[in-house]
């Protein structure tokens, strides 16, 4: 079975410069989720989609991050500008239906560096 | 806000031991626990998921409990192995609608050594 699948798997760029990080999530799954993982915070929840409707965007740091969810088998978080303490390893995650007994599963992630 | 902690952050034993790591976390109001494995330059592998009614759950030689009311998890490691080395993370997912994202906790580092 497909995971979750993300690209770019590791993405190097300038400050100042549009990023744009790709998720698959698992067919038939209509949860979508996004975090970023950093050295001093961990594991964060950016937002999370449920059947392609954003419904939680809490967790985006700033008006420069932005994620879009055009079909249930494509997912986009996008950063413009882009700035150096944005550099983090970005997941994706996937859920089949929020009951009790279901895991997200988590995509390998995408290693960014802003220089 | 719900915060999650784990205990050591690191932890190296010799292979063969039993080992626990420790999750707390502030709020019981939680939905259920998952117990995720990390590897170096990977994604986050599920290996067992406590809903909030269960106590605890066993998958080979992995056993994980769950204490909701005072805010506590353990995950067991029963004769561990070079291969257990990874990060091991502690996540709750909350109750309530609309807050269906993890909070997660900073992670055990393991090493078994041979």
């Amino acid at each position: 079975d497909a995971g979750v699948i993300q690209s770019p798997r590791h993405e190097v760029t300038e400050m100042g410069q549009e990023v744009t990080l790709r998720c698959k999530p698992i067919s038939g799954h209509d949860y979508l989720f996004w975090y970023r993982q950093t050295m001093m915070r961990g594991l964060e929840l950016l937002i999370y989609f449920n059947n392609n409707v954003p419904i939680d965007d809490s967790g985006m740091p700033e008006d420069r991050f932005s994620a879009k969810m055009p079909n249930a088998s494509f997912s986009t978080l996008k950063i413009q500008p882009s700035e150096p303490r944005d550099s983090a390893v970005y997941f994706c995650a996937s859920s089949l239906f929020q009951g009790p007994t279901q895991p997200q599963h988590f995509g390998d992630g995408t290693r960014l560096s802003i220089l | 806000k719900q915060e999650v902690t784990q205990i050591p952050a690191a932890l190296s034993v010799p292979e063969g031991e039993n080992l626990v790591l420790n999750c707390s976390f502030t709020d019981s109001a939680i939905y259920n626990l998952q117990w995720f494995r990390q590897d170096p330059g990977k994604g986050l592998t599920s290996l067992l998921l406590i809903q909030s009614s269960q106590r605890e759950q066993t998958s080979g030689r992995l056993n994980a409990s769950l204490d909701k009311s005072s805010g506590r998890s353990t995950l067991y490691i029963a004769a561990s192995q070079p291969g257990d080395s990874a990060t091991y993370l502690c996540a709750v997912r909350p109750q309530g609608g609309g807050a269906d994202g993890l909070t997660f906790g900073k992670g055990t580092h393991l090493i078994i050594q041979p």
